[in-house]
């Protein structure tokens, strides 16, 4: 079946890196990609999506690429701040599945 | 605020307590969703309620029991649960099921402990 596999945490990294979150996802059909960050206390936001291969999502600075030959939707960001401290979840969708399949997420913390 | 609202955000419960988990949505939504978050495992879908039916549900024990009495409101009713059954509980809505290219709107949880 549909699954999305996303690199283990945790992630720790100091202001202003590079953030790279890598996801990966096998489906049957064409899967529209999305990534949702959960903030402390708080439920899942979808962060981007993207609908089909080669677009790409973007959404506060972050930015993921939909690759259907390496079946990949990696987040990055070029220079992450503190409140971007979050868990971020890999998600797809699947016309043969009427729901989202997420992946286990990804804790980021930044320090100062 | 996500439009999605839990009550109540905390919840502690003994192996032979009954209780319930509450979610309210004001979004105009057509499906409502109960998933299931524990450490470091994937999201898991418990059940998908559209226009006010149940529409899946994944093989989710009978100690778990879900109740939809509108389009706006969404309960998990809860008894003799495991220490295992610990986790955060997420409730979501889309505006239909079958269509979830669009996105999902969660609330913040219930993070229940099961003593």
């Amino acid at each position: 079946g549909d699954s999305v596999t996303q690199m283990e945490g945790p992630v720790t990294l100091s202001e202003e890196a590079f953030l790279t979150i890598n996801c990966t996802y096998t489906a049957t059909g064409y899967p529209s990609l999305f990534w949702y960050v959960q903030y402390p206390g708080e439920g899942l936001q979808l962060l981007l999506k993207a609908t089909k291969a080669d677009d790409k999502g973007s959404n506060k600075g972050f930015e993921a690429t939909y690759r259907k030959e390496t079946t990949s939707f990696h987040l990055e960001k070029g220079s992450v701040q503190v409140s971007d401290s979050a868990v971020y979840f890999c998600a797809l969708s699947d016309r043969g599945n009427n729901d989202m399949r997420f992946g286990a997420g990804t804790r980021l913390t930044v320090k100062p | 605020e996500t439009g999605v609202t839990q009550t109540p955000r905390h919840l502690v419960m003994g192996m032979t307590n009954k209780k319930s988990l509450k979610c309210e949505q004001h979004l105009g939504h057509n499906a409502m969703y109960w998933y299931k978050q524990s450490a470091k495992k994937p999201l898991e879908l418990m059940f998908v309620y559209s226009l006010e039916e149940r529409v899946e549900n994944n093989s989710v024990p009978s100690r778990f029991s879900p109740e939809c009495p509108n389009s706006s409101h969404l309960f998990l009713h809860l008894h003799t649960l495991q220490p295992e059954d610990s986790a955060l509980y997420l409730c979501a809505s889309s505006q239909d099921w079958g269509r979830v290219r669009e996105k999902l709107f969660f609330g913040s949880g219930t993070q229940l402990s099961v003593l």
